[in-house]
């Protein structure tokens, strides 16, 4: 079957860092997405990997390796609005999205 | 960037009555549109993929004369919720797939919370 696994849960300072993983085991690979959800909004976009290695955008940064099923997203100088959860979601050979149950991010001061 | 809305934001029907709701994209055409839903601190639900001028295709346990979709043009797409039921409460979303962007992502409506009383 078709499996996305992230932490449920994570809580860090801010102005730190921190890594979000998720793994995955999909019928076919066609990109991994990551996406921001604030409680009660709908998910924004953040980033795409379709070929391994590191995409920087500003303070977040998305990992791929394709042939280790793994990504991680890295957010860096956390700030409270990061407070949300982070879904990882894998594009399969249908071209349908395949969802993780996402991380809820916990910002202390 | 693409942009898709969503409306109503909000509704509170009473038992037995039918929702609908719609889903529309807003500066590019989607071919393509998707509807979930999402209980509370549960991940996304895939329910239907909506094809323009063609019918949906519904996921497995999700039943197609319960939740009506209707994709009758490049930007807009509607759910139905027919004979609600307090168990049909639950945040709705549609997205909507832009053939022309870089990554084929899904951009997301701002959702709509049903309350079934």
């Amino acid at each position: 079957g078709q499996n996305i696994d992230q932490p449920t849960e994570m809580t860090a300072t801010e102005g730190a860092i921190v890594q979000i993983n998720c793994t995955y085991q999909t019928s076919g690979f066609n990109g991994l997405f990551w996406y921001q959800q604030h409680a009660g909004e709908a998910p924004t976009f953040l980033s795409y990997n379709v070929l391994d290695g590191l995409e920087e955008k500003g303070r977040f940064s998305s990992f791929l390796s394709r042939s280790k099923g793994y990504s991680y997203l890295l957010l860096k100088e956390l700030q409270m609005k990061d407070s949300a959860s982070y879904l990882c979601a894998v594009m399969d050979s249908n071209y349908q999205l395949i969802w993780g149950a996402g991380t809820k991010l916990i910002i202390k001061p | 960037g693409a942009v898709v809305s969503q409306h109503p934001s909000r509704v509170i029907c009473k038992s037995g009555t039918s929702v609908k709701i719609e889903c529309r994209s807003l500066d590019f055409q989607a071919t393509t549109m998707f509807w979930y839903r999402q209980f509370p601190k549960k991940s996304l639900m895939l329910m239907a993929t909506s094809n323009e001028g063609s019918k949906a295709t519904y996921e497995q346990g999700v039943e197609k004369d319960k939740f009506l979709i209707n994709h009758a043009s490049l930007t807009l797409s509607t759910l139905t919720v027919t004979s609600a039921h307090p168990e049909d409460s639950s945040f709705y979303i549609c997205s909507a797939r832009d053939l022309g962007s870089s990554y084929n992502e899904q951009f997301f409506g701002p959702g709509t919370r049903l309350t079934v009383l």
